[in-house]
């Protein structure tokens, strides 16, 4: 079974330029996450899909950051214009629906994110 | 925010030795999960224990929860080079129990 697939790995942009990353979760998963890793820390939900359906995006700053899953399959998350800030590692996880609070998250290998 | 402080912040053991993680929460929980990452990579699933479980094994991996204090731990038993890897707790809370909340983790270094 093929695991959770994200491109690039490694993205390196000048501050003010949009960036996106792509994410292509488990065949069969229909929760798709988007976190945001910071150097030394855990990651922090950003968003949250069943199938099309973003169900939980309270944590993504709008101003800047988008993020869509149209066939409830792979999903982009964009960031216009980055910020210094932005610098991290993008990870994308997904998991069965219907197993509620049990359910085990998969994780991509990540985007890391270089803004200069 | 993070809800889970991982105690502590690094750990430096010598192969075979057994390695022991502390997560403490601050709220409420439907239960609390264990990942791994290795450097460059994402998170590996390691454990999954309930809020109404104390004690839960999976091969060389001990978990235990006491909800009265809110913490938790792992241990790892016979650790091996492979091992190391920053290990993460992260807890399902009761109000929004689909949201997992990670703590800062543990960088875990096993000596060859």
């Amino acid at each position: 079974e093929a695991g959770v697939v994200q491109s690039p790995r490694y993205k390196i942009i000048e501050k003010k330029q949009p960036v996106a990353f792509w994410c292509n979760p488990i065949s069969g998963h229909n929760t798709l996450y988007w976190y945001l890793q910071n150097l030394g820390q855990g990651p922090e939900l950003l968003i949250r899909y069943e199938n099309e359906e973003a169900v939980d995006d309270s944590q993504l700053p709008k101003d800047r950051f988008s993020a869509e899953r149209l066939k409830g399959v792979d999903s982009t998350l964009k960031i216009q214009p980055a910020e210094l800030g932005d610098s991290a590692v993008y990870l994308c996880a997904s998991s069965k629906a219907g197993q509620g609070p049990q359910e085990t998250q998969y994780f991509g290998p990540g985007t890391r994110l270089l803004v200069l | 925010s993070q809800q889970g402080e991982e105690d502590p912040q690094a750990l430096s053991i010598q192969e075979g030795e057994n390695a022991t993680m502390n997560c403490s929460y601050k709220t409420s929980i439907n239960n609390l999960q264990w990942y791994r990452q290795n450097s460059g990579r994402g998170l590996v699933h390691l454990i999954l224990i309930r809020s109404n479980e104390r004690e839960k094994h999976s091969g060389r991996l001990r978990v235990t929860l006491d909800t009265s204090k809110k913490s938790s731990s792992l241990l790892i038993t016979a650790s091996r080079a492979a091992d190391t890897a920053s290990y993460f707790c992260a807890t399902a809370r009761m109000d929004s129990s689909y949201k997992l909340i990670f703590g800062s983790g543990t960088r875990l270094l096993v000596r060859p």
